[in-house]
């Protein structure tokens, strides 16, 4: 069974400039999640979606982040213009349960 | 609201020995706790998890922990260490809605040979 899928890796842009990421779950997961993952710190929940539809976004910084998922299948993240803060690694994860979540690698974004 | 709290930031030990990374939970509803590890550059794997039942979990690669409702504890723990444990655990809590875990900061176990 193949894994949750992101890309890219590694991205390093400027600040003010916009980036976005790419995640594919895992065949048949209903739930996706992306994290943001800080230096030192935990992931903290983004957003959450069941199928094409979000339960949960009351942690994403809608002035400049925006997520979709469109089919209910892959996800896409993005970030414009972009801070010198959110230098992170963001996650994506997906679940058939809601109680055991598939992480993939995370893509290291690097704002200069 | 849930919080998670990993008291140690680091753990050094050496091969063979046995660890424990410690981790308090503060929740008002029904308690679902997780350890995940994080390999360098990798995703996050889920070690175990307590939904139910009995307090003693184990999970992969010889790990367990114990849920102690009284002390709001879910300790993860291991009788013997290997190079390869070297990683950072993480400890959550569900959140609530359904799925949504809330992280604490992270253990950086390091096995010294």
């Amino acid at each position: 069974e193949a894994g949750v899928a992101q890309s890219p890796r590694y991205k390093i842009i400027e600040k003010r400039q916009s980036v976005a990421f790419w995640c594919n779950p895992i065949s048949g997961h209903a739930t996706l999640y992306w994290y943001q993952q800080i230096l030192g710190q935990g992931p903290k929940l983004l957003i959450q979606f069941q199928n094409n539809g979000v339960v949960d976004d009351s942690q994403l910084p809608k002035d400049r982040f925006s997520a979709e998922r469109l089919k209910g299948v892959d996800s896409t993240l993005k970030i414009q213009p972009a801070k010198l803060e959110d230098s992170a690694v963001y996650l994506c994860a997906s679940s058939s349960s809601g109680y055991e979540q598939y992480f993939g690698p995370g893509t290291r974004l690097t704002v200069t | 609201a849930q919080s998670v709290t990993q008291l140690d930031s680091q753990v050094p030990v050496f091969e063979e020995a046995p660890v424990e990374l410690r981790c308090n939970y503060s929740s008002s509803v029904s308690v679902y706790l997780f350890w995940y590890v994080q390999y360098p550059n990798q995703g996050l794997q889920l070690l175990l998890k307590y939904l139910s039942g009995s307090t003693l979990v184990k999970g992969i690669n010889g790990f367990e922990a114990e849920f102690n409702k009284s002390q709001t504890s879910f300790h993860l723990r291991k009788p013997s260490v290997h190079i390869s444990d070297t990683a950072e655990y993480f400890c959550a809590v569900d959140g609530g809605s359904q799925g949504n875990l809330i992280f604490g900061k992270g253990t950086k176990l390091s096995v010294k040979p």
